[in-house]
């Protein structure tokens, strides 16, 4: 168990539709991370946030955002859904050290399904 | 730009033999960090190991090792005596520093699928 939790494990829902994945951190890490993992595209880094601030984009479409709060909790709402929008959705962690990398732990993800 | 490359996209091995997964790496930092994760078949990714590019020593962990080599780019993983709890896809990512409290965002590898069979 990494210590970061993902909610739902499974959503299920149809085009055109909006949903919203949660994700709470380790204690203590401040930093959060979005992937998405799809057959076709291999895990791919999406959006960062630290200390409820934006710090870094991948790609992410513009129909995808997501926040920080102030508990360090972070949603990922995706909207407009298309069937190429299926694919597990990863949440990851890490606490911010100067001058170094630390390393992610990801949460169980979350299974999007879109019909 | 950074990119990682795992050419080996399925292995398959007998219980108790040993087994390479090779990873390639492309950066045109000098200081980057390296890791291999594990997906089992539950789908959750577990971290194995972390490497800085300033140290190349190997590393050993019960059957896991890793062979670092800056001179040619690899990063590979060798699990000795394999076992069928081994089954699972192994991710290789690269990620470079930063700074100002920033922290560089994993760029994956395609992943090696390994079945272990009994």
């Amino acid at each position: 168990d990494s210590g970061v939790t993902q909610t739902p494990k499974h959503l299920i829902t149809a085009t055109g539709q909006r949903v919203t994945l949660r994700c709470s951190p380790r204690s203590g890490d401040l930093s959060v991370y979005w992937y998405q993992q799809s057959l076709d595209q291999g895990l791919q880094f999406l959006i960062q946030y630290y200390n409820g601030e934006e710090r870094a984009k991948g790609n992410i479409l513009e129909r995808f955002s997501a926040q920080q709060f102030p508990d360090l909790h972070s949603e990922l709402n995706l909207s407009s859904l298309e069937l190429g929008d299926s694919a597990l959705y990863f949440c990851a962690s890490s606490v911010v050290s100067s001058g170094t990398t630390d390393t992610q732990y990801f949460g169980p993800g979350t299974r999007l399904t879109v019909l | 730009a950074q990119k990682v490359t795992q050419a080996q996209t399925e292995i398959s091995v007998v219980e108790k033999e040993d087994v390479t997964l090779d990873c390639v790496y492309e950066t045109r930092d000098t200081t980057y960090y390296l890791f291999w994760y594990k997906q089992p078949p539950s789908g959750e990714l577990v971290f194995l190991i972390r490497r800085n590019s300033f140290d190349e020593q190997n590393e050993i962990s019960g059957r896991y090792s890793w062979n670092f080599q800056k001179s040619t780019s690899s990063f590979n993983f060798t699990i000795t005596a394999s076992q069928v709890v081994d089954s699972a896809v192994y991710f290789c990512a690269l990620s470079e520093a930063v700074y100002g409290g920033s922290q560089g965002n994993l760029i994956f590898g395609k992943g090696t699928k390994l079945s272990v069979k009994p």
